[in-house]
């Protein structure tokens, strides 16, 4: 099985930050790796897919890199409304979650 | 619009089988590439993706949960079940439905709201 590890754990930042999230995989998964926000009580929203592609209707402030083992997710600028959880999964061999980013306000 | 709604129990007793029903909208799964997949998340823990079901009928387990997991679709009604054997208190969780995108393999790009299933005598 690929395992996800994503650091930090927790993040504390004020809106307006630049906001970076980190996530490994345990063996190259090439680009298929996508990125979800949740926020409490909810299903987590498509963010990011195939590393740096950005959904339709997500803000342009979030972006996402990588390949292979490392991939990254940025935030230029943190609005109230990010305030949330971030999960990376992968999608190259089954699909499989990392632990999730919690963003909080500092 | 692609939409899917979770239900069944919220509370089922251990060693009890678990069936929960994903009903969706806005496509059909005998169209060519469609799939739909179960997730669940443990009260402060992380997504763990269960099982899917292909429009071909072809079906993939978790592995670590394969022995005790069935996934089935009924196209007449625009559903998917998923059953869990011998349920246990550690499986106390949100259970989500989603759409997978993509022909080969893809990421979840709709979920359902999820249903609370809490396991406890």
């Amino acid at each position: 099985d690929i395992q996800m590890t994503q650091s930090p754990s927790t993040l504390s930042a004020s809106v307006g930050d630049r906001v970076t999230i980190t996530c490994r995989a345990s063996q190259s998964i090439s680009s298929w790796l996508a990125w979800y926000q949740q926020k409490p009580g909810k299903a987590p929203k498509l963010l990011i897919y195939k590393a740096s592609s950005l959904e339709s209707g997500v803000p342009s402030r979030f972006s996402g890199s990588g390949s292979g083992t490392e991939f990254t997710l940025t935030i230029s600028s943190l609005q109230p409304d990010d305030f949330a959880t971030y999960h990376c999964q992968q999608y190259n061999s089954g699909w499989t979650f990392g632990q999730g980013t919690k963003v909080e306000v500092k | 619009q692609i939409t899917l709604t979770e239900s069944g129990p919220t509370l089922v007793q251990p060693t009890q089988t678990l069936t929960l029903t994903c009903t969706f909208s806005g496509f059909s799964l005998t169209t060519s590439g469609a799939v739909v997949g179960w997730i669940r998340q443990p009260p402060g823990e992380a997504l763990e993706w269960l099982a899917l079901v292909h429009w071909n009928d072809e079906r993939r387990y978790s592995p670590s949960l394969e022995s005790r997991l069935t996934i089935t679709k009924d196209t007449s009604k625009n559903q998917v079940v998923l059953t869990m054997t011998n349920m246990d208190p550690v499986d106390t969780a949100t259970y989500f439905c989603a759409h997978r995108r993509g022909w080969v393999t893809g990421p979840f790009d709709y979920w359902g709201q999820g249903i609370l299933v809490t396991v406890s005598s």
